[in-house]
């Protein structure tokens, strides 16, 4: 019963360059939340989706990071033109439709900007 | 604004002392409440769960945690630390009416031999 997957674990981007993270929910899940932990904080949040919505953005930067959750595949998290400051933990959680309360996550994508 | 606040920053304890760490809620309606750990290079795992019914909350590796509602409080607890408890505790809420989770900012627990 496979959890929540993430990848890659570790993604070392430079200045400028593209950055995606992949996230597969648990099967059966189709609720995707993505969080970014910066160092010394907590997890906030930044996007939740459903199968092919965006359902709240309220947490996302206005430019350069976006997501999606296509009706195949996994939810990628697309950050253009990185900065030092996008340097962070993104962690993928997902629920099932019933109960978005109970979230599962997954193991993280450690993203470097040098 | 609905929020979550963790007193401890870090907390440096000897094997086999009691740990408790505070968790403080901002909200007046429906709330439920979760203690998570990330173990160093790990991801979060849930140690707890409050949705409602007793207040005083058993969960995974001998943690507990007691829901008081007048104090909007969730502190976790355990009797006796390891120095396998060494981790990042993150308390955690859901609003009624929201959708994510959130997160305080964590309290770091060293267990010293």
């Amino acid at each position: 019963n496979a959890g929540v997957m993430q990848n890659p674990r570790h993604l070392v981007r430079r200045r400028g360059q593209e950055a995606r993270l992949r996230c597969s929910p648990m099967k059966g899940h189709s609720h995707v939340y993505w969080y970014r932990q910066l160092p010394e904080e907590g997890l906030k949040f930044m996007v939740y989706l459903q199968k092919e919505n965006i359902i709240d953005e309220s947490g996302m930067p206005k430019e350069r990071f976006s997501a999606e959750f296509p009706k195949e595949g996994p939810s990628i998290l697309r950050i253009q033109q990185v900065v030092r400051g996008d340097s962070a933990a993104y962690f993928c959680a997902s629920s099932s439709g019933s109960s978005s309360y109970e979230q599962y996550f997954g193991p993280g994508t450690r993203l470097t900007v040098t | 604004a609905q929020s979550v606040s963790q007193h401890n920053h870090h907390v440096i304890l000897s094997e086999a002392a009691s740990l408790e760490l505070g968790c403080n809620y901002s909200y007046g309606g429906t709330v439920n409440l979760f203690w998570y750990v990330q173990y160093p290079g790990q991801h979060l795992q849930l140690l707890l769960k409050y949705f409602s019914g007793d207040p005083l909350v058993k969960g995974i590796k001998g943690f507990e945690a007691e829901f008081i509602k007048s104090k909007f409080s969730f502190n976790l607890r355990k009797p006796s630390v390891q120095w396998s408890d060494t981790a990042e505790y993150f308390c955690a809420a859901w609003f009624s009416g929201n959708t994510p989770l959130v997160f305080g900012k964590g309290t770091r627990l060293s267990v010293i031999a």
